[in-house]
């Protein structure tokens, strides 16, 4: 149980378009969903949170209007980057924690951006 | 405000032999602690968790942890590493009512050699 999906798991794409990445709790619902963004050979770094039919809290130092977030529904939330260049390539990986407090953030399996 | 240390940026061990990654933790509340595995290029699988059960806590894959209170940690243990095992591990670190704030290790990075 316990499934996160991402979707895609690679992506190649030029300087200044967009990029829409997925991510779905298969088995659970999820009221909150997080985006995460790690650099090669370093831990992972929260970007934002995302609850369920509200707006997403971005932590400091994250443009919101570079990286925006929507959490349609209790089963997928979506990263859109915008107007890609290369200093966003990087790792993006997702995670969704189940609604019952205190349960654990459950991972996907990452989307690898890379912007030429 | 909580921390976690992860004391090796690297461990090597042969296969079959024992492995033990070690985290130590601050937190001025009851915390909550995971250890996650991450292949090359893929997400963080969760092996275990410890939420103020049982303080030896066994996970996926033959690993188990201890939380020892008296000495703030959270070591990793598996008695025979198989070749499979090598990937990065991290410790992490959140309220135990509140998991939306996790405190990421800066990682261990386990190599098993044949």
């Amino acid at each position: 149980g316990a499934v996160v999906s991402q979707h895609p798991s690679w992506v190649i794409c030029k300087s200044g378009t967009s990029v829409k990445i997925e991510c779905r709790s298969l088995d659970f619902q999820a009221t909150t969903m997080f985006w995460y963004r790690q650099f090669p050979k370093q831990s992972l770094m929260l970007m934002a949170t995302s609850n369920e039919g509200s707006k997403a809290t971005y932590e400091q130092g994250v443009e919101k209007d570079k990286f925006l977030i929507n959490h349609a529904s209790l089963t997928l939330s979506t990263l859109t980057v915008t107007s890609a260049h290369p200093e966003d390539s990087s790792f993006y990986i997702c995670s969704a924690r189940d609604r019952i407090e205190g349960q654990p953030q459950h991972f996907g399996d990452g989307t690898r951006l890379s912007i030429l | 405000a909580q921390s976690v240390t992860q004391l090796d940026s690297h461990v090597s061990v042969s296969e079959g032999t024992p492995v033990l990654l070690r985290c130590n933790y601050s937190s001025s509340y009851s915390p909550s602690l995971f250890w996650y595995v991450q292949h090359p290029n893929k997400g963080l699988q969760l092996l275990l968790k410890y939420t103020s059960a049982a303080t030896l806590v066994k996970g996926i894959n033959g690993f188990e942890a201890e939380f020892k209170k008296s000495e703030t940690s959270f070591h990793l243990t598996k008695p025979s590493a198989h070749m499979s095992d090598a990937a990065e591990y991290f410790c992490v670190v959140s309220l135990s009512y509140n998991t939306d704030k996790l405190i990421f290790g800066t990682g261990t990075r386990l190599q098993v050699f044949p």
